[in-house]
């Protein structure tokens, strides 16, 4: 069974910086292509930051570049995501995702539970 | 980047009807060496993370109940509940994966009962 675990969230002031991580399980994570999608407190999704399978080919929202890091680490099955200067804009349930196959762009078949960020002024 | 522009925002539909959501995306998602849509739909209940129902444009995910099916092509797509149900009551969102640097989603469509 595929399961994604995000954890890290948590309060930071504006300017901080946090590194949330995502246990994967149930599938052969290195095969995959991941992705951080974030979703902020009453609003829709924004896809953040994506990182194939082999971790060669990484991509970044706008409002993210420069200040978050994506990676993936094969031996312990799990994704970061790296956040620095943080903004209040940045305040949202941030959701890992699996995408649905390798080779080509997919859609996102699998996602965790979430793990919350706050940024305080 | 490309845009996702999802309509209706909210629409209340009878226990029963029809529910249609549409999605348009400000560039062609179709893929022509391979003629295949990069656009997928998300239901998304409250607390919860989104679900795939849909991909490559109308291709049900294992599980989702035969009410849900999508179409279209291009730039214009259609998700539709053919019978809604209680448990339908959710926010939808489209999604394209065309484009590996950006994976954008629709504003979201919430669906409530009439």
């Amino acid at each position: 069974e595929v399961q994604l675990l995000e954890s890290g969230g948590g309060l930071v002031r504006r300017g901080g910086s946090l590194r949330l991580s995502c246990a994967a399980s149930g599938f052969i994570f290195s095969t995959y292509a991941m992705s951080w999608v974030r979703q902020a407190p009453g609003k829709g999704l924004e896809w953040v930051s994506g990182i194939s399978g082999a971790g060669g080919a990484i991509y970044y929202a706008d409002s993210v570049k420069g200040r978050f890091i994506i990676s993936r680490d094969t031996s312990t099955n799990t994704l970061y995501l790296e956040m620095y200067s943080l903004r209040a804009e940045d305040t949202a349930v941030y959701y890992c995702s699996r995408e649905g196959g390798y080779g080509d762009s997919y859609h996102f078949d699998y996602w965790g539970q979430g793990t919350m960020v706050t940024v305080s002024s | 980047d490309i845009v996702m522009t999802q309509s209706p925002d909210s629409l209340a539909v009878s226990l029963g009807e029809r529910a249609t959501i549409n999605c348009k995306c400000s560039q062609s998602v179709l893929y022509s060496s391979n003629s295949k849509n990069y656009l997928a739909w998300y239901q998304q209940k409250a607390g919860q993370p989104p679900r795939l129902l849909i991909y490559w444009a109308s291709t049900r995910e294992s599980g989702v109940p035969d009410r849900f099916s999508g179409s279209g092509s291009g730039t214009d797509f259609t998700l539709t509940i053919s019978s809604l149900q209680a448990e339908d009551v959710a926010i939808y969102y489209c999604q394209q994966y065309y484009r590996h640097s950006s994976k954008t989603f629709g504003q979201g469509t919430k669906v409530e009962i009439k």
